[in-house]
């Protein structure tokens, strides 16, 4: 079974950008949410996705959004990029939201100049 | 604000020693745990998991520990391998209707051959 897949695996954008990050899950997972993490404040849960409702939210500003479509994949958006959203962007999959094995993908890699 | 906390940075163990990481968390109505390996390069790896309702659960080599008392998890590793060499964390769920985990900030795990 294929894992959890995330594109682009690196991105070089500017301040004032905008990005999106494309996350398919595991087949079958209907869950998805959405984590940065960076040296300084470790991961941090951005928002989740299920059977595309937003379940769940994070404490970043609104220029971080996402959404889900029918076939479980998902998007985040981020606009106006500022340097300080330079991390890794990961990605993980569960099979329901709740206390379900949450499965990550290998991350996009987002520099912001 | 919401947290979870490790107790060091880095640890460093001789190949065939056994690895203890520790965690401290912040909720104490917290009632699901897991612990994470990353290495580099890649999105956390799940290890092991914990419900409050237990205080220790054993896997391949691993063993959780929780300690509802003093909010505190360990991770112990036996005959800890090169190839455990990585980043662990651990994570709280928090709540059961949502897939949000809240990490703890890391611990790098090196092991010398």
């Amino acid at each position: 079974k294929a894992g959890v897949t995330q594109t682009p695996r690196y991105l070089i954008k500017t301040r004032g950008q905008q990005v999106t990050l494309s996350c398919s899950p595991i087949s079958g997972h209907r869950s998805v949410s959405w984590y940065q993490q960076t040296p300084g404040q470790g991961l941090q849960f951005l928002f989740e996705y299920f059977s595309e409702t937003q379940r769940n939210k994070g404490n970043f500003p609104g220029r971080f959004s996402g959404r889900q479509f029918s076939n479980s994949r998902s998007e985040m958006n981020v606009s106006t990029l500022e340097l300080g959203d330079s991390a890794l962007y990961l990605c993980a999959s569960s099979r329901a939201s709740g206390y379900n094995e949450q499965f990550f993908g290998p991350g996009t890699r987002l520099t912001v100049l | 604000g919401e947290s979870v906390g490790l107790h060091l940075p880095t640890l460093s163990v001789q190949e065939g020693d056994n690895s203890i990481i520790n965690c401290a968390y912040s909720n104490s109505a917290s009632d699901y745990f897991i612990w994470y390996k990353q290495e580099s390069g890649k999105g956390p790896q799940f290890i092991i998991d914990i419900r409050s309702n237990m205080d220790k659960r054993q896997g391949q080599r691993v063993t959780v520990l929780l300690n509802k008392t003093v909010k505190h998890l360990s991770l112990q590793i036996a005959a800890t391998q090169p190839g455990d060499s990585a980043v662990y964390f651990c994570a709280e769920h928090g709540s059961s209707n949502t897939g949000k985990l809240i990490f703890g900030q890391g611990t790098t795990l090196q092991v010398k051959p």
